[in-house]
């Protein structure tokens, strides 16, 4: 079975400011997918950027990037010039590559973000 | 594109009832649905997985018959929470995958927040 890790549960971090939020998953599958997920107060999942293992080269959306080490099965995404619309819930996820299964959510991290 | 709708946004029922929540996809075939249980201040928790014509694969620990999972057409899955109690008070989501879609990227709904009185 799959596990996801997110150990903070809040973090806070000024508008124009750069934050990471960390993630670690384990599994013994070769093929799967990675993502971050935004729910904001409306509680619709939005999906913020997505990884796949086999790619070495980290993936990138606008000011949104995150840090995947493979062999670490760490998953961390880094959000640049945070906006006051930045501030939500954000869940990393594990999927399988064949993508048929559901996905495998970590607690998540409240990110607030100061004015 | 892609779009997952879900109905009720918001259901209030009395104990001992059951309700009904729709999932569906407005624009594109959904072979796959999955629902997913989220409660407050929690994380998303598989319940099952529902391939249209076949019967859902239900997640350990859900029990099947209090919750009913129907994928009937390709545009359309239902679950029924049967004989509800305040204990199935809980904001329910699906999302959706279909042929054509990019590869691996479930498409949610907006969610169904049950309180059961």
């Amino acid at each position: 079975a799959q596990t996801v890790t997110q150990s903070q549960p809040e973090m806070s971090v000024q508008e124009a400011e750069t934050v990471t939020l960390s993630c670690t998953y384990d599994t013994s599958e070769s093929d799967y997918y990675l993502f971050w997920y935004k729910q904001p107060p409306s509680r619709q999942m939005i999906l913020v950027i997505r990884q796949e293992a086999y790619k070495q080269q980290n993936a990138t959306e606008n000011r949104f990037s995150v840090n995947f080490q493979k062999a670490a099965k760490s998953f961390s995404l880094k959000i640049s010039d945070s906006q006051l619309g930045d501030a939500a819930m954000y869940f990393c996820a594990w999927g399988s590559g064949g993508g048929a299964d559901g996905l495998t959510f970590g607690k998540g991290t409240h990110l607030i973000i100061q004015p | 594109g892609a779009v997952v709708s879900q109905h009720p946004s918001w259901v209030i029922c009395k104990s001992g009832t059951s309700v009904k929540i729709e999932c569906r996809s407005l624009d594109f075939q959904a072979t796959t649905m999955f629902w997913y249980r989220q409660f407050p201040k929690q994380s998303l928790m598989l319940m099952a997985t529902s391939n249209e014509g076949s019967k859902a694969t239900y997640e350990q620990g859900v029990e099947k018959d209090k919750f009913l999972i129907n994928h009937a057409s390709l545009t359309l899955s239902t679950l029924t929470v049967t004989s509800a109690h305040p204990e199935d008070s809980s904001f329910y989501i699906c999302s959706a995958i279909g042929p054509g879609l990019a590869k691996n990227i479930q498409y949610f709904g907006a969610g169904t927040r049950l309180s059961v009185l």
